[in-house]
């Protein structure tokens, strides 16, 4: 149990249809960090957030967008689905955005798009 | 660019072996590497760091080695149990690097 935890747990849309995923980080995590894996992969870096500000960013579209609130939750936003962006998304949260801290991943939302 | 290999074929052991996964990594030079556990349809969960300046890190059964001349991270279980079958990450990190690169896994299959 990390205490990361991610909503909904699955969840199907149509091509061109827009999703919101939320994260709620472990308590006194200030970052959150989203990651994209799909079947047989290793997951990829989208972005990630520190105090309410995107801290960096990985090799993904700007139909890729998220959020932080002031309680340190999150949520990842993609427009204009794709097939291809089907996928199992993690959030994972660290004490701050320094290297080195060991990061703490939820159970992931699994969306398929069809 | 950067690249991490992990073996992606299954690795099959008999219970009470020592598994060894390996984790190469190219045009790369981290400061960190890391090791999580993944389980089907799970996140993945942190087991061990190592840093650059460490050699070689311990914990219960598990011990990772770090050879930043090979470019090369080594991964053991030892005395393997069926509990131990899933698939392992491995991910190296830079200083200041904002997120963590993962290789694609190593399905490990501990046969009792």
């Amino acid at each position: 149990e990390t205490g990361v935890t991610q909503s909904p747990t699955h969840l199907i849309k149509t091509r061109g249809q827009q999703v919101t995923l939320r994260c709620s980080s472990q308590s006194g995590h200030n970052t959150v960090s989203w990651y994209q894996q799909a079947l047989g992969q290793g997951p990829q870096f989208i972005f990630q957030y520190y105090r309410e500000e995107e801290n960096g960013r990985g090799n993904f579209p700007p139909r890729f967008s998220g959020l932080q609130f002031p309680n340190y939750s999150s949520e990842l936003n993609v427009n204009a689905l794709e097939l291809d962006d089907s996928a199992l998304y993690l959030c994972a949260s660290s004490p701050d955005r320094s290297s080195g801290n060991t990061i703490y991943f939820g159970e992931g939302s699994w969306l398929t798009v069809v | 660019s950067q690249k991490i290999e992990q073996n992606s074929e299954a690795l099959n052991i008999q219970e009470g072996k020592t598994a060894t996964l390996t984790c190469n990594y190219t045009n790369y030079s981290p400061a960190y590497l890391q090791w999580y556990r993944q389980d089907p349809g799970r996140g993945p969960v942190f087991l061990l760091l190592i840093r650059e300046n460490e050699k070689e890190k311990r914990k219960e059964r598990l011990k990772v080695t770090f050879d930043t001349t090979l470019k090369q991270s080594l991964f053991h279980i030892t005395a393997s149990q069926p509990a131990d079958s899933a698939t392992y990450l491995c991910a190296p990190l830079g200083t200041g690097r904002r997120a963590l690169t993962f290789g694609s896994g190593t399905r490990l299959q501990v046969q009792p």
